[in-house]
């Protein structure tokens, strides 16, 4: 079966700490694994990337195969960081159709 | 450049009754996806156009359908409305069908179906 999972719906931590946003998927291929974030009253947009290798407002994360995992890091929270995030993969079919956790709320405080 | 708009914003139906939504891609878009967002299930694939062709469908019932216009505008309509239905729902646009391409997301419908 295809299952993304995101164990934490919460995730609190105090600006300045180091931030890991846990995200598992279950697929028989070879997914492409995204991060995508909502702000508060705003569009749920792509934060990064796996394909892209890069890192996008300090945060990065790291495709483990073995473990079957996409968990997204960053060293030190920011309070703009707080948001929703959604870890979500896309299927060895080549179509757009994305599968999406449940999504982790991250609440930065000062 | 302009964002995905869709329209309305925001409906209220009575059960049994249909409705349609709209979404607007971003110029140049061809590929649209349509998502519905509830508490308890979260973001769930309903389908993607691309070129007037439906290229994938999710796990729903035969009651929600969408189309594809050839300006890329989509539709997509739930009949027989069930409070079960009601949902936010999501259209993203891409610049072309394929796994790798960056989705970018409307605003969302709030359906409230009474």
């Amino acid at each position: 079966a295809q299952r993304v999972t995101q164990p934490e719906k919460l995730l609190s931590v105090f600006k300045g700490a180091p931030v890991e946003l846990k995200c598992n998927y279950s697929y028989s291929g070879s997914p492409e694994l995204f991060w995508y974030v909502q702000y508060s009253r705003q569009r749920l947009q792509l934060l990064l990337r796996h394909i892209s290798r890069e890192s996008i407002k300090g945060f990065t994360a790291d495709l483990n195969k073995g473990e079957t995992s996409f968990h997204l890091k960053k060293p030190f929270a920011q309070e703009e960081d707080s948001a929703m995030y959604y870890c979500a993969l896309t299927g060895s079919s080549n179509t757009g159709k994305l599968i999406f956790g449940q999504g982790t709320t991250l609440q930065v405080k000062p | 450049k302009a964002g995905v708009t869709q329209t309305p914003r925001y409906l209220i139906k009575t059960r049994g009754q249909q409705v349609t939504l709209s979404c607007s891609p971003i110029s140049g878009h061809r590929s649209v996806s349509w998502y519905q967002q509830t508490p308890g299930q979260g973001l769930q694939f309903l389908f993607e156009y691309f070129s007037e062709t439906q290229r994938n469908k999710g796990n729903f019932p035969g009651r929600f359908s969408g189309r594809q216009f050839s300006n890329s505008r989509s539709e997509m309509n739930v009949s027989t409305l069930e409070l079960g239905d009601s949902a936010l729902y999501l259209c993203a646009s891409s610049l072309v069908s394929g796994r790798n391409y960056e989705q970018y997301f409307g605003p969302g419908t709030r359906l409230t179906v009474t």
